[in-house]
């Protein structure tokens, strides 16, 4: 089975660009999540959908993220205008049930430098 | 404020000499505790689910422990390819979980 993939890998965007992260979750997955890591810090969860509804968004930090997951399929998680503060890793995760049987399915991340 | 805290930060070990690594939680309604390892450039990758307090996991060399407070990773004679990131995370319903920033873990030849 395919994993959970996100791209692109890694970003370097200039302050005050727009920036789209992608994530393709493992087939069958109805629940998505997104999550980052600033440097030096923990992992942090941003939000979570259920297919294509948003179950919560609780960890996004301000309105310039925006996320979306068309047809609970991929998702996309724009950031507009990217602030310094944005950089870090940001990774996808997926789980058929709500993550409390098995963990969740990361991807690799996409690394996100603002410059 | 839930939060997960893990230590030592970094441990280096040499090949066969057994370790634990700690991960304490203030996390109200505790329903998992979670053990990833995490590998340079990867996500982290699922190793063991404890649900309640005296609950013991096993996997190959590592053994997970949970108490009403903490959890232990035991690491039994580590081998170089144990070497990585171990990161704790708890959740209180599945659908959202609260890392620890994780115990980097070298292994030495």
């Amino acid at each position: 089975e395919a994993g959970v993939t996100q791209f692109p890998s890694h970003s370097v965007i200039e302050k005050g660009q727009t920036v789209t992260l992608r994530c393709d979750p493992i087939s069958g997955h109805d629940n998505l999540y997104w999550y980052r890591r600033v440097m030096g810090k923990e992992i942090k969860f941003l939000l979570h959908f259920v297919k294509e509804s948003k179950q919560d968004e609780s960890g996004m930090p301000n309105n310039r993220f925006l996320a979306e997951r068309t047809g609970g399929t991929y998702s996309t998680l724009k950031v507009q205008p990217a602030e310094l503060e944005d950089s870090g890793v940001y990774f996808c995760a997926s789980s058929t049930g709500g993550g409390l049987n098995y963990g969740y399915t990361f991807g690799s991340g996409t690394r996100l430098t603002v410059v | 404020e839930d939060q997960v805290t893990q230590s030592p930060e970094a441990l280096r070990l040499q090949e066969g000499e057994s370790s634990s690594l700690n991960c304490s939680y203030t996390v109200s309604g505790l329903r998992g505790l979670f053990w990833y390892r995490q590998d340079p450039g990867k996500g982290p990758e699922f190793l063991f689910t404890l649900y309640s307090a005296g609950e013991e996991k096993e996997k190959e060399r590592l053994k997970a422990t949970l108490t009403k407070k903490e959890s232990f990773l035991h690491i039994t004679a580590p081998k170089p390819e144990d070497s990585a990131t171990y990161l704790c995370a708890a959740t209180r319903a599945g659908n959202q979980f609260y890392f620890g920033t994780g115990t980097s873990l070298t292994v030495i030849p």
